[in-house]
């Protein structure tokens, strides 16, 4: 199985809107409803932003949503805040049950 | 408040097998999917495997041939072994749980950095 697609960077100002894709098949983001989205703070553990598409785990802000498009998730953030910078990994499970992570997205706010 | 802590020796000689074990804390393994991912040095993050509180395990196809997960109910813990580790199995293993129909993990342990040289 390979990796999802992720875009390597993707950067923006404080207050603006950014968009993750992640890129996938039919037989993982576009045929199963389990994509979910990652923070992750070098050095620490990653933290869960989004389950199964569009939910968002208590404590999450609701700055971050996602949804998905045919074999394409996407993670959005409004109102960009320097705590948001960080790598965002997206993640999938497979028609096999087995689970797929992206190649994780570096955001820079500018 | 859940917590998860790994535990296991942080060097392992090639050839040898890799063994950790989770620990969870503030609630029970029961009814929860338990999986552990890694992460090389500047690289990301790799899925390699679960398993359900009943035993049922799913894992990485590309380490299906060397993987075991096992849970114990009694000690609220579950563990990981990885045969045959080489140096490309050095990586910082993370535990973590993940809630049936979410697909995704919503507690995780601090990781463990496990090396892999003689």
């Amino acid at each position: 199985q390979s990796a999802l697609t992720q875009p390597a960077s993707v950067s923006g100002s404080p207050g603006q809107s950014i968009t993750i894709s992640c890129t996938g098949t039919s037989s993982d983001v576009g045929g199963r409803n389990f994509v979910s989205w990652y923070q992750h703070h070098p050095g620490k553990a990653p933290k869960l932003m989004i389950y199964a598409v569009t939910n968002r785990p208590s404590g999450v802000p609701d700055r971050f949503s996602g949804s998905k498009s045919g074999n394409t998730a996407s993670l959005t953030i409004s109102g960009l805040q320097a705590e948001d910078e960080a790598d965002y990994y997206c993640s999938s499970y497979t028609h096999s049950d087995t689970k797929i992570f992206g190649g994780g997205t570096k955001l820079t706010v500018l | 408040q859940v917590q998860l802590q790994e535990s296991g020796p942080g060097l392992v000689k090639p050839s040898e097998t890799l063994s950790l074990t989770c620990t969870v804390s503030g609630g029970s393994v029961n009814n929860n999917f338990w999986s552990w991912i890694r992460q090389p040095a500047g690289k990301g993050l790799e899925w390699i495997g679960r398993v359900y509180y009943t035993g049922s395990t799913n894992y990485n196809p590309s380490l299906n041939s060397r993987v075991t997960m096992s849970v114990d109910t009694s000690t609220n813990q579950f563990s990981l072994n990885l045969r045959s580790v080489t140096a490309a199995d050095t990586a910082v293993y993370y535990c973590a749980r993940e809630p049936p129909h979410w697909g995704g993990s919503d507690y995780w342990g601090q990781g463990a950095l496990v090396t892999v040289s003689s």
